[in-house]
């Protein structure tokens, strides 16, 4: 079966502009993670998910940061009026248990954002 | 913001040598991971400590759970060049579905 697959895999945007990045987990997983990586440091968490439902989203920088998994599988990370602190790798990750379970996270390979 | 610190911040050694690098952290886990980035790719992970003291190994990866459950570290016995990469620790909580708090990892290299 497929991985966590996330596209663009690579974004360009100027400053001010909107991105959307997409997640698509691994096929019945029920929890969802966004993670944002700056250059030369570990994953920061940004989001939570559990099915549709976001029930952890004080990892989000500012309410320029919007993500939403509507029907509780691909989930979309928005970024509204860019700035170049945004650049980073946004990374997705996707494990099967319920909220209270240390299940494996599964990553996929990210999206590179670079803001000019 | 992350919580947790991680030794060495790079190593340069030759293949065969023994790696080990270490996390501490000012709050307690119940879940210790160590996870390997390679270049364009997302974490991997390598190995899960559950239990304070617990001590797992993974080929030539083995991993230890502090007793104050506030510490983890990994070692790599008989480095090969395929070892390079960067590798991070993480620790779970209860809570926001127990997302993984990292560390700013160790990048190593390994010269043939």
């Amino acid at each position: 079966g497929a991985g966590v697959s996330q596209s663009p895999r690579y974004k360009v945007a100027k400053r001010g502009q909107d991105v959307a990045l997409r997640c698509d987990p691994i096929s019945g997983h029920v929890s969802l993670f966004w993670y944002q990586q700056a250059l030369g440091q570990g994953p920061e968490f940004l989001t939570y998910f559990q099915n549709e439902a976001q029930l952890d989203k004080s990892g989000l920088p500012s309410d320029r940061f919007f993500a939403e998994r509507p029907e509780g599988s691909v989930s979309t990370l928005k970024i509204q009026r860019t700035q170049q602190e945004d650049s980073a790798v946004y990374l997705c990750a996707s494990s099967f248990g319920l909220a209270g379970d240390a299940d494996t996270q599964y990553f996929g390979p990210g999206t590179r954002l670079t803001v000019l | 913001g992350q919580q947790l610190n991680q030794s060495p911040q790079s190593m340069f050694i030759q293949e065969g040598e023994d790696v080990s690098m270490n996390c501490t952290s000012s709050s307690i886990f119940n879940t210790w991971l160590w996870y390997k980035q390679e270049p364009g790719e997302g974490p991997v992970l390598l190995i899960a400590l559950y239990k304070a003291g617990e001590l797992t190994s993974n080929g030539r990866l083995t991993a230890q759970f502090g007793i104050t459950r506030k510490d983890s570290f990994l070692n790599i016995s008989a480095s090969i060049p395929s070892d390079v990469g960067i590798y991070f620790c993480a620790g779970q909580k209860q809570g926001s579905g127990y997302a993984l708090n990292f560390g700013k990892g160790t990048s190593l290299l390994v010269t043939p």
